[in-house]
């Protein structure tokens, strides 16, 4: 089945020591997104790519930065995780092809901890 | 994309109808109300959308009023399965074609046996 799949689906990094975490989908869509959910807040878009093109939200931190190196693979990295980083990392995709509902599928998630 | 408005928390009795409110009287012609849920521990779920008629899918029914200023979705069977964070969310289409969304706070529904 097509889908989003994000891995690893828990992930333990240590103070300041930098963390990748990865995305990747087989819906063949051309946006892709990054969002940070702290325990009990609503999702928070961090940034996206519509196909290649990098679209940073204002209050993104630098700390965050993301890498799509082609359709299907799209990457968070966190460069010095502090504490307050601590959260779940969705990845989601969406397509603007005529007749497409427009909603996003997202995957399950990678919880980030901390220590 | 217009702000929205929901209650934090809903209950409901298992076998009946679920219905969850949203307010978005800021709604522009061109924006489209959307919702999704969240089960615990995974990620958001697409449920459905809709413009100004009422929608109807597999899984819920979408009531928008006529001024599209508030609208309802239905879950006609709710199972305990349904228990989950709603989110109502006010979309504009194609807009700078990002399709950017901004959740809200939800509503927490639980499903009561």
């Amino acid at each position: 089945d097509a889908m989003v799949i994000q891995n690893p689906r828990y992930q333990v990094t240590q103070f300041g020591k930098p963390v990748t975490l990865s995305c990747s989908q087989t819906l063949n869509h051309n946006v892709m997104y990054w969002y940070q959910q702290k325990s009990s807040q609503a999702p928070k878009l961090l940034f996206h790519y519509y196909d290649k093109d990098f679209n940073n939200e204002a209050d993104t931190p630098d700390n965050f930065q993301s890498r799509r190196p082609n359709t299907s693979f799209c990457f968070l990295d966190i460069r010095s995780p502090g504490l307050g980083d601590a959260a779940m990392y969705l990845c989601a995709t969406s397509t603007l092809r005529f007749g497409e509902t427009g909603e996003q599928f997202f995957g399950p998630g990678t919880r980030l901890t901390v220590l | 994309d217009a702000k929205t408005t929901q209650p934090t928390s809903m209950d409901c009795a298992e076998g009946r109808a679920a219905n969850l409110p949203c307010n978005h009287s800021t709604i522009s012609g061109n924006e489209y109300v959307y919702w999704y849920r969240q089960i615990h521990s995974q990620g958001p779920q697409y449920i459905i959308h809709g413009l100004k008629n009422n929608e109807t899918n597999e899984m819920a029914s979408l009531i928008i009023t006529e001024d599209r200023k508030s609208s309802t979705l239905i879950l006609p069977h709710a199972t305990l399965r349904d228990t989950a964070v709603y989110y109502c969310i006010v979309r504009g289409d194609g807009s700078g074609g990002y399709q950017k969304v901004t959740f809200g706070i939800g509503t927490k529904l639980q499903v009561i046996p």
